[in-house]
């Protein structure tokens, strides 16, 4: 079946530093390709996405870019803020019948940046 | 706009009770899903609805679960009788019917069993 596959944590970072959280996805046709964010007491929120193959998504000064040939969709960001810390998913979803489909989520990381 | 809506946020129950958890959508969603995180792990899912009825409901673990939605508005998820491995956060999310479009979460329920 699908599934989604996220760099191992905790992640630990000093304010401005760079960020890359390695995802890789196995998934037949084409997903589309999720990063969701879980900021301390709240729930999950839609961070970036891209739907195809080379689609670049960016939000907040991240970026991930869906490549298909090495099945992956790393996020980056240039430098990071203390606002930043939360825990970062990587998902997928298929369309069914046209229709939306289920997320297929890795285990997530959290990510502390300190002052 | 309200967004998705869960209740209880917390709930410690002993082990053979009985929980009932609430997912409010946003309004005029027709899509409904219910996921769970286990300490550590993927977020893992549950059921789909579409409107009132059971799109897929391949990720519910065993018929001590039971997922309804009243007249394609509100839903619950039941767990009778808990047990220790159901502890987790449970969450719910909607999405238009509009495919692509993006899925809106909840904050989700901890469920604690002891």
């Amino acid at each position: 079946g699908d599934s989604v596959t996220q760099m191992e944590g905790p992640v630990t970072l000093s304010e401005e530093a760079f960020l890359t959280i390695n995802c890789t996805y196995t998934a037949t046709g084409y997903p589309s390709l999720f990063w969701y964010v879980q900021y301390p007491g709240e729930g999950l929120q839609l961070l970036l996405k891209a739907t195809k193959a080379d689609d670049k998504g960016s939000n907040k000064g991240f970026e991930a870019t869906y490549r298909k040939e090495t099945t992956s969709f790393h996020l980056e960001k240039g430098s990071v803020q203390v606002s930043d810390s939360a825990v970062y998913f990587c998902a997928l979803s298929k369309a069914v019948n046209g229709a939306n489909s289920k997320l297929t989520f890795g285990k997530g990381i959290t990510l502390s940046v300190r002052p | 706009e309200a967004g998705v809506t869960q209740f209880p946020s917390h709930s410690v129950i002993e082990k053979g009770q009985t929980v009932t958890l609430r997912c409010d959508p946003i309004s005029g969603h027709d899509n409904l899903y219910w996921y769970r995180r286990v300490m550590g792990k993927e977020i893992k899912f549950l059921l789909h609805f579409v409107k009132e009825s059971k799109q897929d409901e391949s990720g519910m673990p065993n018929n001590r679960f039971l997922a309804e939605r009243t007249g394609g508005t509100y839903s619950t998820l039941k767990v009778q009788p808990a047990e220790l491995e159901d502890s987790g956060v449970y969450f719910c999310a909607s999405s238009p019917w509009v495919r692509g479009t993006e899925a809106f979460f909840g904050q989700g329920t901890r469920l604690t069993v002891v």
